[in-house]
């Protein structure tokens, strides 16, 4: 079984600049969430999706970041102008609903973002 | 609402020694609980997780966890450490088995020779 998949794993930009990611769930997982890891912190979500509709984005700054999941399988993650504390790993995670393994979060390796 | 309190930043243990990560929680429900670990530059990986059946759940690679209602602890163990167990650890709660997943700030486990 394929994993999640994100790109890209690596990306320098300078502030105000704007960047991209995307994400790729295992196949069938019917819920899922971006997450920010901040150097030496635990992942906080930004958004989490069920299918393509979305149950929370409290923690999105809307102001400079939106995402979406037009056919609820695969999903962006936009920032649009970077800040330098935007600086982090970007984290996709995919859950599926039902079976075995409801509710636990499948990670990818994560999208690294450095704002210069 | 809910939070977790890792209580330590860092442990450092020797080889073959016990390994023991603190976790606390605090939830307004009744909470699952997971540990997932984080090696350098990976993803996040599941290591074992508590969903109000028994109490003492065992997980991959050795580790075991107990869930202590009275204490509204979920604190890590590991009889003998290995070398490979040298990573960031996260206690995670969540809510409604799917919802609200909260994480700890993490411990990082060195583990000497």
């Amino acid at each position: 079984e394929a994993g999640v998949a994100q790109s890209p794993r690596y990306k320098i930009i300078e502030k105000r600049q704007s960047v991209a990611f995307w994400c790729n769930p295992i196949s069938g997982h019917a819920t899922l969430y971006w997450y920010q890891q901040i150097l030496g912190q635990g992942p906080k979500l930004l958004i989490q999706f069920q299918n393509n509709g979305v149950v929370d984005d409290s923690q999105l700054p809307k102001d400079r970041f939106s995402a979406e999941r037009l056919k609820g399988v695969d999903s962006t993650l936009k920032i649009q102008p970077a800040k330098l504390e935007d600086s982090a790993v970007y984290l996709c995670a995919s859950s599926p609903v039902g079976g075995d393994h409801t509710g636990e979060l499948f990670f990818g390796e994560g999208s690294r973002l450095t704002v210069l | 609402a809910q939070s977790v309190t890792q209580l330590d930043s860092h442990v450092s243990v020797s080889e073959g020694t016990p390994v023991l990560l603190r976790c606390n929680y605090s939830s307004s429900y009744s909470p699952s609980l997971f540990w997932y670990v984080q090696h350098p530059n990976k993803g996040l990986q599941l290591l074992l997780k508590y969903t109000s059946a028994a109490t003492l759940v065992k997980g991959i690679n050795g580790f075991e966890a107990e869930f202590k209602k009275s204490e509204t602890s979920f604190h890590l163990t590991k009889p003998s450490a290995h070398m490979s167990d040298a990573a960031e650890y996260f206690c995670v709660v969540s809510r409604n088995y799917g919802q609200n997943f909260v994480f700890g700030p993490g411990t990082r486990l060195s583990v000497l020779p």
